[in-house]
């Protein structure tokens, strides 16, 4: 099972960044979402499509849909560049399984 | 507060065997459907899931590297181990720990920091 993502995002400060991951029937699956600051452990920023974590602002959000799950950042800051990478339990193989990570460039 | 903390060799020659050790707190091994994975990240590439075990001792892997890889757990440390056999220098990687935040959804939260191993003669 392969989670598609475009390499990189980029988007002005106070703009709205969409991060698209693309699977096949990914719309049935629980699709959960990491940002990855350089240096830095993941940090999980979305859950179960559309779920915030404690802590984490409400300008993150997600939904799914179809063959795509999507990353949006709203009022996008500084502090949000990042890499960002989506990952989904394939269950029919047992796997874990990462998208490629799409790297998050405020202009 | 639920921590995980990565140990093991900076540096193993090509065909050693790696042994990773991922020590965790805050949570009990033996719980529920815990569990545990090892995930790694070679520099400037993206995150590539390993091993993964439940506190029922259920086990997974990924496919292609299967048949170096094991995982194991100490309860009573508070311990996942790894091991990867034949290391050669594309496994040159960060490798995490990380806790299976819910096991019907299965995200993963916290991670570990992660401990870099190089691959090199």
């Amino acid at each position: 099972y392969v989670l598609g993502q475009p390499p990189s995002v980029s988007v002005a400060p106070g703009q709205t960044a969409k991060i698209t991951c693309g699977g096949e029937n990914i719309g049935s699956e629980s699709v959960h979402w990491y940002q990855q600051k350089p240096g830095q452990a993941p940090v999980l920023v979305v859950y179960a499509d559309s779920a915030r974590p404690s802590g984490i602002p409400e300008r993150f959000s997600g939904s799914n849909s179809g063959s795509t799950a999507t990353l949006t950042i709203s009022r996008v800051e500084a502090g949000d560049e990042a890499d960002y990478y989506c990952q989904v339990w394939h269950s029919s193989s047992a796997h874990y399984v990462f998208g490629g990570g799409t790297k998050v460039t405020v202009l | 507060q639920v921590t995980l903390k990565e140990s093991g060799p900076v540096l193993v020659k090509p065909t050693e065997t790696l042994t990773l050790t991922c020590t965790v707190s805050g949570f009990l091994l033996r719980n529920g459907r815990m569990g545990v994975s090892w995930i790694r990240q070679p520099p400037g590439k993206a995150l590539e899931w390993l091993a993964h075990i439940f506190s029922n001792d259920e086990k997974y892997y990924s496919t292609s590297l299967k048949s170096r890889l094991t995982i194991s757990k100490d309860t009573s440390k508070s311990q996942v181990v790894l091991t990867m056999t034949n290391m050669d220098p594309v496994d040159t990687a960060t490798y995490y720990c990380a806790r299976l935040g819910n096991d019907v959804l299965h995200w993963f939260d916290p991670w570990g920091r992660g401990t870099l191993v190089t691959v090199s003669s």
